[in-house]
């Protein structure tokens, strides 16, 4: 059974304060890690999808990592609009199942 | 703006009840996903279609039910609801299967059961 475990399940930041959030995850074959964005009663907002180990991505504040075992999101000077939950998820290759299975996510808060 | 339309946005019903959720996918994308988000529970994957087909069962009642119809809206039928059916439903969709093509999620049906 797939799992992807996310850390810390919540962090409180100063503006301007860079960190990173960690998925790790346990799945038979990686067919893709996905992050999103989620909002407060908002659907999720895709990031970014990453294939295979050593891949990154970047988006404005925003590095996504990716090693065989565990991904990172890595915020640079993170703003206040940056606050929102990122949740990690993973694609399986095996079977003909092409659902994610979704981490709790992190809770992310940034202070001006 | 993901492309993929939810209805209702909120729906409030008695226990016992059946309710329809709604879902028009993104356009030319065959597969919709239909997943469950409570507060303790984070995103549960409920069930795939594709091209309306059923392509997946994830954490899906008995007393839910979905399917997608030949113009690939779908709809998710839940009966007998409870209390603990109380939720954030959404659904989402992607091209090709989702063969590791992104999959994009609607703005969700909040459902409250009273």
């Amino acid at each position: 059974e797939d799992q992807v475990t996310q850390s810390p399940e919540a962090l409180r930041l100063q503006e301007g304060e860079s960190s990173s959030l960690n998925c790790s995850y346990t799945v038979s074959g990686l067919r893709g890690l996905f992050w999103y964005r989620q909002d407060p009663g908002k659907g999720p907002e895709f990031l970014f999808t990453l294939y295979s180990a050593g891949e990154e991505k970047e988006k404005e504040r925003l590095k996504a990592t990716l090693t065989k075992k565990e991904s990172f999101l890595h915020i640079t000077a993170p703003k206040p609009e940056d606050s929102a939950t990122y949740l990690c998820a993973v694609q399986d290759s095996g079977g003909g199942a092409d659902g994610l299975t979704f981490g709790k996510g992190t809770h992310l808060i940034i202070q001006p | 703006d993901s492309g993929v339309t939810q209805t209702p946005k909120h729906l409030i019903t008695a226990t016992g009840q059946r309710v329809t959720l709604r879902c028009s996918p993104r356009s030319g994308d065959l597969s919709v996903y239909w997943y469950q988000q409570s507060l303790d529970q984070g995103l549960q994957f409920l069930i795939q279609y594709y091209n309306g087909e059923e392509r997946a069962k994830g954490n899906i009642l008995e007393r839910f039910s979905a399917q997608q119809f030949p113009d690939l809206h779908s709809e998710l039928n839940l009966s007998s609801l409870e209390l603990g059916d109380s939720a954030l439903y959404f659904c989402a969709s992607s091209g090709e299967g989702g063969n590791g093509n992104t999959i994009y999620f609607g703005e969700g049906s909040w459902l409250t059961v009273v």
